[in-house]
């Protein structure tokens, strides 16, 4: 279908605020990526799931930070009292499951920039 | 950890000229990928190209191609006949070999087009 939606694409939140970022993967795609992009820096890996299986969260930065993937689909990012170091651009990306020997590609959404006040 | 080292900021390049963005990286892993990502202001994150590190052929796509030194750990972009729709950040990206899934990303160049 489409391509990888993230919304809001805004978010203004006060410090101590909990946020709900979504992420809607391109249809049949089995992972799912989470990203942090500080202000001109790279996108930095948070965590991934393989369909409802988070198998990777080595990348949460805290215990604030919060992933979930109930039904193999969408997917929402949860911050708990956020603070403004958690200020950045959140990307969702999917991808098909990789088979060995074969390349595969991370699609990318537009991404969530949060800013903590 | 693997780390990918981009230490051009910034490059700029005339139009139609041809400009080459440098990468490199650190990992202990024989098998692995590399790719080149460009972002251009909307925040879209999309594939440029991607080398297998198991290839010794040179990835090309269009105007863009790769110089992959393997030996050197050097993976660099070129941009040949540069146009204007090719401003934007570009990032090298890492991935390792199949079961480590995430992608480990550079800082970024960002590139500007002379008129």
């Amino acid at each position: 279908g489409a391509g990888v939606s993230q919304s809001p694409r805004y978010k203004v939140a006060k410090r101590g605020q909990d946020v709900a970022l979504r992420c809607d993967p391109i249809s049949g795609h089995v992972s799912l990526f989470w990203y942090q992009q500080a202000l001109g820096q790279g996108p930095e890996f948070l965590t991934y799931f393989q369909n409802e299986a988070q198998l990777d969260k080595s990348g949460l930065p805290s215990d604030r930070f919060f992933a979930e993937r109930p039904e193999g689909s969408v997917s929402t990012l949860k911050i708990q009292r956020t603070q403004q170091e958690d200020s950045a651009v959140y990307l969702c990306a999917s991808s098909n499951r990789l088979r060995t020997g074969i390349v595969y590609e991370q699609y990318f959404g537009p991404g969530t920039r949060l800013t903590v006040t | 950890a693997q780390t990918v080292t981009q230490s051009q900021p910034e490059m700029s390049v005339q139009e139609a000229e041809t400009v080459t963005l440098s990468c490199t990286y650190d990992t202990s892993e024989s098998d692995y990928y590399l790719f080149w990502y460009k972002q251009p202001p909307s925040r879209q994150m999309i594939l440029v190209i991607r080398q297998e590190a198991y290839k010794q052929q040179n990835a090309t796509e269009n105007r863009f191609s790769v110089n992959f030194q393997k030996a050197a750990k050097s993976f660099s972009l070129k941009i040949s006949d540069s146009q204007l729709g090719d401003a934007a950040m570009y990032f090298c990206a890492y991935k390792g070999d199949f079961g480590n899934e995430k992608l480990t990303f550079g800082t970024g160049t960002r590139l500007t087009i002379i008129p």
